[in-house]
């Protein structure tokens, strides 16, 4: 069975912090993907990045910056120099080698304060 | 840039209504999805479709849940007979095989 926790319920920063979010994940299966989708209020799931098990490679995609490993079974997030329009629900998910199917952690609520 | 669409944005019911839920997925896309969340809980799988039929459900996929692609460009999602437990918002979601999902932005449903 795949699971994934976000073991941080809500983080709450001031507007510049950086802010890392923790992903820890169980599966089986020795091919995986990860993925990170951000929910702003207004409800919408938006796409951020998605990771395959062969990859452990971090990436860096502006302010944001995701680290892999493998070996602790984490996928990280940080938001870096934070903004308030960071301020959204994250939502790590997995997914399986040969169907599409995610499987979602609990959610973070990061609240960006000005 | 592409996107998946979903109408109605919100639809309110009476418990005991049918209801469906209408998505236009990508047009290149292959596998189509539905996943819900009921309000402030996780996200969860309901069904993935691929090929004219499903390829997975949930448990919570019940007999009252179906889907159907009737024509090239939608994908819907009937529930024959609403629960007040359905209340939740509804998303699709696309991808082609490289299992990069992209979602809608949702469709709320209120059972009352």
């Amino acid at each position: 069975a795949q699971k994934v926790t976000q073991a941080q319920t809500e983080i709450s920063v001031v507007e510049k912090e950086d802010v890392t979010l923790d992903c820890v994940y169980e599966t089986r299966d020795t091919t995986y993907y990860l993925f990170w989708y951000k929910q702003p209020p207004s409800g919408e799931l938006v796409f951020l990045i998605r990771r395959n098990s062969f990859d452990e490679q971090n990436e860096i995609s502006g302010r944001y910056s995701w680290n892999f490993q493998k070996s602790t079974s984490s996928f990280n997030f940080t938001i870096t120099a934070s903004q308030v329009v960071d301020s959204a629900v994250y939502f790590c998910a997995l997914g399986g080698p040969n169907d599409y199917k995610l499987s979602f952690g609990a959610g973070t609520t990061v609240t960006v304060r000005a | 840039e592409p996107e998946v669409t979903q109408t109605p944005s919100h639809q309110v019911t009476q418990m005991g209504q049918e209801v469906i839920l209408r998505c236009v997925p990508i047009s290149n896309h292959l596998y189509f999805y539905w996943y819900r969340q009921i309000l402030g809980q996780k996200v969860e799988f309901l069904v993935s479709f691929y090929n004219n039929e499903i390829s997975e459900k949930s448990e919570i996929f019940d007999d009252q849940f179906s889907v159907e692609r009737p024509d090239g460009s939608n994908f819907t999602l009937k529930i024959r007979s609403t629960k007040l437990e359905d209340s939740a918002m509804y998303f699709c979601a696309s991808s082609t095989n490289n299992g990069e999902l992209f979602f809608g932005e949702g469709s709320r449903l209120t059972v009352l």
